[in-house]
């Protein structure tokens, strides 16, 4: 039972422009989410989080968004980057360790 | 600061063998938890040790086992092995166990049964 879900397998967006990586999750309990990053023969790289309390977090170029009430969350990238290429995992947890991932999105920014 | 370190990063074994991935998490840092990732499934929770002790764990028959030591490395052993167990196996380390923080992942093994 996939807890967390992104139904996008793949992105394709010109360089400059938003990117918009959707995620949505079925279980209410999950109070923390995260966004990592990940290159092929390498490990995700965290890259932002939210907390339930939270609806908005901003790093940067990075920003996720969260609606509680839809149970959904989504990252945005502004501008997008020949370097943001990559495959983009998002991340749900509810106050431990454990965290369930969703199957990934790949992202492709066109130079 | 070193990162999360996984060992071996590669590992080819034949159908039946047993074997064992080992991780070093990063200093301080107490909990550690193990992922499958296959494609098309994403990342699947293995299990997690915070203090020697298995914290968590995910839905994996028994063959799946894993310990961590006092010096909080881990690992991560596989018996009886199927072709269905060829994935990366990825290893994440936190510094504390519960509450909201982020994990930060090895480079992985990459398992493959043949």
């Amino acid at each position: 039972d996939q807890q967390v879900k992104q139904n996008s397998p793949s992105l394709s967006v010109q360089e400059g422009r938003i990117s918009i990586l959707n995620c949505d999750y079925t279980n209410s309990m999950f109070d923390y989410f995260l966004w990592y990053k990940k290159y092929p023969a390498e490990g995700p790289t965290f890259l932002i989080s939210i907390s339930s309390i939270k609806d908005k977090n901003e790093d940067g170029r990075f920003t996720v968004f969260l609606n509680k009430s839809a149970k959904h969350l989504s990252l945005h990238i502004v501008p997008s980057q020949p370097g943001d290429s990559a495959v983009y995992f998002c991340a749900a947890s509810n106050t431990g360790n454990q965290f369930y991932f969703g199957t990934g999105t790949s992202l492709t920014v066109i130079p | 600061k070193a990162g999360v370190t996984q060992t071996p990063r590669y590992l080819i074994k034949t159908r039946g063998q047993q074997v064992t991935l080992s991780c070093s998490p990063i200093s301080g840092h107490r909990s550690v938890s193990w992922y499958q990732q296959t494609p098309g499934q994403g990342l699947q929770f293995l299990f997690e040790y915070f203090s020697e002790t298995q914290r968590n764990k995910g839905n994996f028959p028994g063959r799946f086992s894993g310990r961590q030591f006092s010096n909080s490395r881990s690992e991560m052993n596989v018996s009886t092995l199927e072709l269905g167990d060829s994935a990366l196996y990825l290893c994440a380390s936190s510094p504390k166990q519960g509450g909201s923080t982020e994990a930060f992942f090895g480079q992985g093994t990459r398992l493959t049964v043949v």
